[in-house]
C-alpha cells in the first residue's frame, strides 16, 4: 500500500526558511494537501493540490511536488509557525484519503 | 460561512458502538463529500470514511468490517457508527468536508474527544 513518510520533527530559527518533505512511490504524480495544525485546534489546509494556497494562507506557505518527494516551504518562520504540519494524499488503490506522519515544526 | 459541529457521547464501553453525528451549517450538505477523521491522543491523523450527499460511501479498509457512516440532508447531517470498539479507537474525531472527494478537506469541526473504556 502507499506510504506517506515524514520527518517526525525539524527545527529553524526565526527568519530562516523550514522545508518538510513528504516522501512516497512516485508522490509526483498525484496531488498532495499540507495541512497545519496547531495545539488543540483542528488542522486548516494551508497548501492544496501542490502549490495552491487558499485565501488568508501568507506567501510564505509554498509548495512543490515531483518525484518522490512533496515539499512544503515556509519563508522567514515566525514563532507562530510552530505547530504540526500533515501532508495528504488521494490514494485511489486503497484508502482515498491517506495522511502522512506529521512534523512537528520548533521555532528555536 | 461553512461550519461543522460534532457531537455524541465522550465515553463509550468496549465492544459497544461509538455513534457521533456532524451538523452542517452556512451550507447545504446535499453537495460535495463529508468525512470523518480521527486523531489518537499524541499521534497522527487516520482517515475514517466519507459519504456523498447521494448516499455513495467509502471507508477506510482497517474500519470497514466495524464502520457505518450515514446522511440525513433533511437535518444537513451526517453520523458515523462505529461498533465493536475498543481503546484502540479512543481519538478526537472530526468531521470535514471534502469538495471533490480526493481532498483537500476544506471546512473541519472542532473535535469530539471519544474514550473507550469500561
Amino acid at each position: 500500500s502507499f506510504v506517506l513518510t515524514q520527518p517526525p520533527s525539524v527545527s529553524v530559527a526565526p527568519g530562516e526558511t523550514a522545508r518538510i518533505s513528504c516522501g512516497g512511490n512516485n508522490v509526483g504524480s498525484r496531488s498532495v494537501h499540507w495541512y497545519q495544525q496547531r495545539p488543540g485546534q483542528a488542522p486548516v489546509v494551508i497548501i492544496y493540490y501542490n502549490s495552491g494556497r487558499p485565501s488568508g494562507i501568507p506567501e510564505r506557505f509554498s509548495g512543490s511536488n515531483s518525484g518522490n518527494t512533496a515539499t512544503l516551504t515556509i519563508s522567514r518562520v515566525e514563532a507562530g509557525d510552530e505547530a504540526d504540519y500533515y501532508c495528504q494524499v488521494w490514494d485511489t488503490s486503497r484508502d482515498p484519503q491517506l495522511f502522512g506522519g506529521g512534523t512537528r515544526l520548533t521555532v528555536l | 460561512q461553512v461550519q461543522l459541529q460534532a457531537s455524541g457521547p465522550g465515553l463509550v464501553k468496549p465492544s459497544e458502538t461509538l455513534s457521533l453525528s456532524c451538523t452542517v451549517s452556512g451550507d447545504p450538505i446535499n453537495s460535495y463529500y463529508w468525512s470523518w477523521i480521527r486523531q489518537p491522543p499524541g499521534r497522527g491523523l487516520e482517515w475514517v470514511g466519507y459519504i456523498y450527499y447521494s448516499g455513495a460511501t467509502k471507508y477506510n479498509p482497517s474500519l470497514k468490517s466495524r464502520l457505518t457512516i450515514s446522511v440525513d440532508t433533511s437535518k444537513n447531517q451526517f453520523s458515523l457508527n462505529l461498533n465493536s470498539v475498543t481503546a484502540a479507537d479512543t481519538a478526537v474525531y472530526y468531521c470535514a468536508r471534502d469538495r471533490e472527494g480526493g481532498g483537500p478537506f476544506d471546512y473541519w469541526g472542532q473535535g469530539t474527544l471519544v474514550t473507550v473504556s469500561s
